[in-house]
């Protein structure tokens, strides 16, 4: 069965200062990897997914994602963060064909300070 | 532009009352999922539909059920409510078509049940 752990609960970091975000999977094929983020009383909203290909990936409001299959991990960055980047964001895995349902990790909670 | 939602955002109900939780899509989408989202534990699965008048039970299934009588719509049912279903219940769909899967889930907004 896949898994995914997200080992930091809260994070605190300065506008202006960059971010990365860890997530850890476990699954034995290859995976369909993912990020929400969740502002609060809201639902998920997909920042960026991994399925194929180029190890990099982009998303929305200039989040970016490495792969990196030796490690298992599929980390989130942002070079510059904003104080509307505050929120939750969940990482998530899904298996190889014919699975559709996804395994969320327990979230980090990012508080941005001025 | 509302693609998945979610009947109530909040609701207030009566230990041993019987629950309907009620979500729709307008996607088309075939497969349909209820999660639960409780501090500290993440989004845990509790009933997901891979086809009208099909479903499967996820990781908690205790103390639900499910009803998907159209495409569209996914109700979650809880047949008598206790405190410990006080949660926020996350509704979402997906496509089945494969150039479409990794599109991952839409999510609706959610439903935040408080049982008293």
């Amino acid at each position: 069965a896949q898994s995914v752990t997200q080992p930091d609960i809260h994070i605190t970091v300065s506008e202006g200062a960059s971010l990365e975000l860890r997530c850890n999977y476990s699954y034995g094929a290859t995976p369909y990897l993912f990020w929400y983020v969740q502002s609060p009383g809201q639902g998920l909203q997909l920042l960026l997914k991994y399925f194929s290909g180029d190890t990099l990936v982009q998303g929305i409001k200039g989040f970016e994602a490495e792969f990196k299959r030796s490690q298992s991990s599929f980390n989130l960055r942002k070079p510059s963060v904003h104080w509307s980047d505050a929120a939750e964001y969940f990482c998530a895995v899904g298996a190889d064909f014919g699975n559709e349902k996804l395994t969320f990790g327990t979230g980090t909670r990012l508080t941005i300070i001025p | 532009d509302v693609k998945v939602t979610q009947s109530s955002r909040y609701l207030v109900k009566r230990t041993g009352e019987k629950v309907f939780l009620e979500c729709v899509q307008d996607m088309d989408h075939e497969n349909m999922f209820w999660y639960r989202q409780d501090p500290g534990l993440g989004l845990r699965l509790i009933y997901f539909s891979y086809d009208v008048k099909m479903k499967e039970k996820g990781d908690i299934p205790e103390g639900y059920s499910v009803s998907r009588e159209k495409k569209e719509r996914f109700s979650l049912i809880l047949e008598s409510a206790s405190t410990n279903q006080t949660s926020m219940y996350l509704c979402a769909s997906s496509s089945t078509i494969i150039l479409d899967r990794a599109g991952g889930y839409t999510f609706g907004s959610g439903t935040r049940l408080t049982v008293v």
